[in-house]
């Protein structure tokens, strides 16, 4: 069964530094999301990647942040200079198209831990 | 702003129980909901996507209700086994805010052997 792959699962960052992180969604979807969850709260909304450029960003989305998909198959984002307060888990996911209609795919998601 | 409330937010049962885990959204202009399983540090498993124009969908022993008039969803589980003790997490698209998912907090549910 296809599914979104997200790699790595797990990266240890000093702060200030830039990370990617790197996503294959699932290969017939169009909409590409990124979710965040901050250990023990929610799963945050951050951006929406439809037609190769951004649909939807929410408030967490600032300019320390970027989304790219610099092929037919990996969808990648970018914290260029990380905090502390960036630590928690980043799910990647895709939906076919429609959104209506259609189920939203999650990957396992990476968990990134600045020290 | 679209709110997504779950009840309770944890649960334990015993092994063969029914049970009824609770979503409720401030906002009843949604597109779809959907239920999602989350084990511990791992990924979001969907379960089930209730389109507006639905009042319900069933998978095996799982069934999710949707009302959009009272602002309510319900996932119904029947004959609960160890191996379903996850959180479960439910997530609405709303109509005014393109495609994003609005998450619940989530409910831990533990069933006990």
């Amino acid at each position: 069964e296809p599914e979104v792959t997200q790699t790595p699962s797990h990266q240890v960052t000093q702060m200030g530094q830039e990370v990617i992180l790197r996503c294959v969604p699932i290969s017939n979807h169009l909409y590409f999301y990124w979710y965040r969850q901050i250990l023990g709260q929610k799963v945050e909304f951050l951006v929406s990647f439809y037609n190769n450029e951004i649909s939807e960003k929410s408030e967490i989305f600032d300019d320390q942040f970027s989304v790219e998909r610099p092929d037919g198959s990996n969808f990648t984002l970018k914290i260029r200079s990380t905090k502390l307060e960036d630590s928690a888990m980043y799910f990647c996911a895709s939906r076919k198209a429609g959104y209506m209609n259609t189920e939203a795919f999650f990957g396992q998601g990476t968990r990134l831990t600045v020290v | 702003k679209q709110e997504v409330t779950q009840i309770p937010a944890a649960l334990s049962v015993p092994e063969g129980e029914n049970l009824v885990l609770n979503c409720s959204f401030t906002d009843s202009a949604i597109y779809n909901l959907q239920w999602f399983r989350q084990d511990p540090g791992k990924g979001l498993t969907s379960l089930l996507l209730i389109q507006s124009s639905q009042r319900e969908q069933t998978s095996g022993r799982l069934n999710a209700s949707l009302d959009k008039s009272s602002g309510r969803s319900t996932l119904y589980i029947a004959a609960s086994q160890p191996g379903d003790s996850a959180t479960y997490l439910c997530a609405g698209v709303k109509e005014t805010s393109g495609s994003r998912l609005t998450f619940g907090e989530g409910t831990q549910l533990t069933v006990n052997p």
